[in-house]
């Protein structure tokens, strides 16, 4: 199936630990993004690429670093995880940089920080 | 500036009564528009958007939505309600030179029997 796919689909960690989540596309797309749910389901970019990339960091503390091995991936590593940290994380992906092209979401993944 | 507002956080409708669900939206530039439906535990689905065509844009699932410029609104309708349309609903601006998302805060869409 074509599709955004995203592993795990649920991660529970300890304070401190360092985790990543991986994220792939084979839609053939160029630019593949990360995104924040909270708890208040509001939904937040926090990167973007296009080629492999960085196009958009939207403040998002240097313990989140995206790595993008090449198009068809983007993984997230984080650091030092944090209580605040616990979120659903989602993972998407477009043809193109320009605002009428949609935007393909992974399923999700849901970090719980102890 | 881009922003999106969902005007209710909760709807809750009886089966096979329509369905309407509110979003507003500024934006600097002529804007893309899209509604996305979260099921529960699951990932967004595109259910349509509009990207300065047809203002009347029909999705999947029976929806649609209508592009009014002068009042800034991008509602999401259906005619009947399925209890499968229970789900969470986004509204999404984008600014048309920029793939830059910007959700709303979501509409929890509940359907009784």
């Amino acid at each position: 199936d074509t599709a955004v796919s995203q592993t795990p689909k649920y991660l529970v960690t300890q304070m401190g630990n360092d985790k990543s989540i991986k994220c792939e596309q084979n839609l053939g797309h160029d630019t593949m993004y990360w995104y924040k749910q909270d708890s208040k389901k509001f939904l937040k970019i926090m990167f973007s690429y296009n080629n492999k990339e960085l196009i958009i960091n939207e403040t998002v503390p240097n313990r989140f670093s995206p790595k993008s091995p090449d198009k068809a991936h983007l993984n997230l590593h984080i650091n030092s995880l944090e209580l605040g940290d616990s979120a659903v994380y989602f993972c998407a992906s477009s043809q193109e940089l320009t605002g009428v092209d949609t935007q393909y979401f992974g399923p999700g993944t849901r970090l719980t920080v102890l | 500036a881009q922003s999106v507002t969902q005007l209710d956080s909760h709807v809750s409708v009886s089966e096979g009564t329509p369905v309407l669900l509110r979003c507003n939206y500024s934006s600097s530039y002529s804007p893309s528009l899209f509604w996305y439906v979260q099921h529960p535990n699951k990932g967004l689905q595109l259910l349509l958007k509009y990207t300065s065509a047809a203002t009347l844009v029909k999705g999947i699932n029976g929806f649609e939505a209508e592009f009014k410029k002068s009042e800034t609104s991008f509602h999401l309708t259906k005619p009947s309600a399925h209890m499968s349309d229970a789900a969470e609903y986004f509204c999404v601006v984008s600014p048309s030179d920029f793939n830059k998302f910007y959700f709303g805060s979501g509409t929890k869409l509940n359907v009784k029997p």
